[in-house]
């Protein structure tokens, strides 16, 4: 069974940090692209980054570009996120998923930017 | 900046067929955009129900089809159930890494 699992979100205050993590079972990990996707409270999903298999291509969206840092451990099998200078409007659920498609999904995990 | 455009909301009679869409504010899609389409409940993930245009994830049912239909992708149900009640979303490549979804559809099975 394939199992996405985040975490590392909580409440932060506005300019501050968060790491998430995402720890990949049942799949061979350094085999697939991976992504995240957020979701703000009542909103819809917005796709945020993804990664090559050995971390050499990264992409990001325009509005976390330069604040996100997206990374992998292959050895891990995990995946993360570094998000610098957190705005108000980065508040939203976090999810993980396997490849560019987003084949597997995580349960997601809440990040609260708030002062 | 090209938007994805998706039908706000739209509405099917149980055992119904309905087709969602997928386009651009500026544009065609084609399959070179890659179209995937993914399903949300509330409160729950996003499941994967179609990827490259008409390639169904693995466990969705075969009432699910993905197409090309002019200048959008759609997203047919055939045999509309109550349990299809959901956020239907689509997903395009914009090209040089860059994913984009739609604003989302809300469908109503009643």
């Amino acid at each position: 069974e394939v199992q996405l699992v985040e975490s590392g979100g909580g409440l932060v205050q506005p300019g501050g940090s968060l790491r998430l993590s995402c720890e990949v079972s049942g799949l061979t990990f350094s085999s697939y692209w991976m992504s995240w996707v957020r979701q703000a409270p009542g909103k819809g999903l917005e796709w945020v980054a993804n990664i090559k298999q050995d971390g050499s291509e990264k992409y990001y969206v325009d509005s976390v570009r330069g604040r996100f840092t997206i990374s992998r451990d292959n050895a891990k099998n995990s995946l993360y996120l570094q998000m610098n200078s957190l705005r108000v409007e980065d508040t939203a659920v976090y999810y993980c998923a396997s490849g560019q498609r987003l084949g597997y999904w995580g349960r997601g995990t809440l990040v609260t930017v708030s002062s | 900046q090209t938007v994805v455009t998706q039908e706000p909301s739209f509405s099917v009679s149980p055992g119904g067929t309905v087709t969602l869409t997928c386009g651009l504010s500026s544009g065609s899609v084609s399959a070179s955009f890659y179209p995937s389409w993914y399903q949300q409940t509330p409160g729950q993930a996003p499941r994967t129900l179609i990827y490259n245009t008409n390639t169904r994830s693995s466990g969705v049912p075969d009432r699910f089809s993905g197409s090309i239909l002019g200048n959008k992708a759609a997203l047919t149900i055939t045999g509309a159930q109550a349990d299809d009640e959901s956020d239907y979303y689509c997903l395009l490549y914009m090209g040089s890494g860059i994913w984009v979804f739609g604003g989302g559809t809300k469908l109503t099975v009643l």
